[in-house]
């Protein structure tokens, strides 16, 4: 069974840099036919994808956040992550991490959430 | 690319069937069959529900069944139980992913 965790502080500054690890187990990130994904929820709001990441480093990012965006994969960790830059309040939300499926496109496993707070 | 539309409320009594619709464009609902739904009960992760428009992950109950016509994605709970009480997005993939709006579903 595949599990995933997402990790990282739960409060940021404004302009600062928001960074988060989802630690994969139960399954090699690196197993093809799939694809790492983070997607947000902004307090007592729907779902906003944010951008997913191949095991390869092939990236594909949300284009309204895209510059502020960056993801990476390491593969000896088991883990992938995402950076958002430049943080205002509007970035405070809950962050999952999710697994995709490359060939018919859906996100099967998502970790538990973190809730990250932009507050000075 | 904008939120799929979904309505915000539905309800049903137990027993009863609920229909959530969401609704896209020709260009990501209308365009592929990548149309997913996830429930998610508060303070949870969202739950695969439905995959390719009608397929149903294992250990995910027939009584959730999908659809789609033209530009519109359709779920359906049929025999509605407490349990169902949740909110649900529909999703389209078009080389990116767009959710929609929420559905809200009570059970009376």
């Amino acid at each position: 069974q595949v599990q995933l965790l997402e990790s990282g502080p739960g409060l940021v500054k404004p302009s600062h840099t928001l960074s988060l690890t989802c630690t994969v187990s139960g399954g090699s990130i690196s197993s093809g036919g799939f694809y790492w994904s983070w997607i947000r929820q902004h307090p007592g709001k729907g779902l906003e994808w944010i951008g997913y990441i191949y095991y390869s480093g092939t990236t594909y990012y949300n284009p309204s956040l895209k510059s502020r965006i960056t993801m990476s994969i390491d593969t000896s960790k088991n883990q992938f992550s995402l950076k958002v830059s430049s943080v205002t309040a509007a970035d405070t939300a809950v962050y999952f991490c999710a697994r995709g499926d490359d060939y018919d496109n859906y996100l099967d496993y998502w970790g538990q959430g973190t809730l990250v707070t932009v507050s000075s | 690319q904008s939120a799929l539309t979904q309505p915000p409320s539905a309800s049903g009594s137990p027993g009863q069937s609920v229909t959530i619709s969401c609704t896209g464009t020709s260009s990501d609902v209308g365009a592929y069959n990548s149309v997913s739904w996830y429930q998610q009960h508060p303070g949870k992760a969202p739950k695969l529900m439905i995959y390719e428009v009608y397929k149903r992950p294992s250990g995910v109950p027939d009584r959730f069944s999908g659809s789609k016509s033209g530009n519109t994605a359709s779920l359906t709970v049929s025999g509605l139980q407490a349990e169902d009480e949740a909110d649900y997005y529909c999703s389209s993939y078009a080389g990116t992913y767009v959710f929609g709006t929420g559905t809200k579903v009570t059970v009376l």
